[in-house]
């Protein structure tokens, strides 16, 4: 079966800290799609990254920066210079398989609360 | 930019009352998806809707429908609304792109069930 944990359910940091949110998930497929979401206090899931199973490289955009390690099925985020408006859940996602589905299956969120 | 809008954010209604949730999206997406987040639980899927008229039960259908009479809309009903279905609603849209899609989310609607 598909799964995806995220252990920390809450996070606290002091601004300009770093801070790594984990992700790790289970499938059987071969070809996959990993993603993660930011959920302000607004509400609104903003999407951040999508990454494939095939595209092991390390991204990073700005302040953010994500791990993708097939070997231990982690998919962690990296937040540098944590700033206060970094402050959401996050969620990560796994795409559900057989394909077309357009499903998507969600950890349970890592809130991340960062103090000035 | 992908915008998908919720009629209300915020919604107070009574047991017993049939309420619509409204989800639009101007991206001319296929699929539309229907949750409901609550604390520890994450998001789990209520329905989702691959083309107009299409409907597929998600993990937790029980006490919902949904109607998708147009593309750019799909909506939410509790034919009946209990206390535990006091939650909030969330609404994403995908292109059909098999397993690399994206889902676009909609602002939520906060729904008390008094």
């Amino acid at each position: 079966a598909q799964k995806v944990t995220q252990a920390q359910t809450e996070i606290s940091v002091v601004e300009k800290e770093d801070v790594t949110l984990d992700c790790v998930y289970e499938t059987r497929d071969t070809t996959y799609y990993l993603f993660w979401y930011k959920q302000p206090p607004s509400g609104e899931l903003v999407f951040l990254i999508r990454r494939n199973s095939f595209d092991e490289q390390n991204e990073i955009s700005g302040r953010y920066s994500w791990n993708f390690q097939k070997s231990t099925s982690s998919f962690n985020f990296t937040i540098t210079a944590s700033q206060v408006v970094d402050s959401a859940v996050y969620f990560c996602a796994l795409s559900e398989s057989p394909s077309n589905t357009g499903k998507l299956i969600f950890g349970q969120g890592t809130t991340l609360q960062v103090k000035p | 930019d992908v915008k998908v809008t919720q009629s209300s954010r915020y919604l107070v209604k009574r047991t017993g009352e049939k309420v619509f949730l409204e989800c639009v999206q101007d991206m001319d997406h296929e699929n539309m998806f229907w949750y409901r987040q609550d604390p520890g639980l994450g998001l789990r899927l209520i329905y989702f809707s691959y083309d107009v008229k299409m409907k597929e039960k998600g993990d937790i259908p029980e006490g919902y429908s949904v109607s998708r009479e147009k593309k750019e809309r799909f909506s939410l009903i509790l034919e009946s609304a209990s206390t535990n279905q006091t939650s909030m609603y969330l609404c994403a849209s995908s292109l059909s792109e098999g397993l690399r899609e994206t889902q676009y989310f909609g602002p939520g609607t906060r729904l008390l069930v008094l």
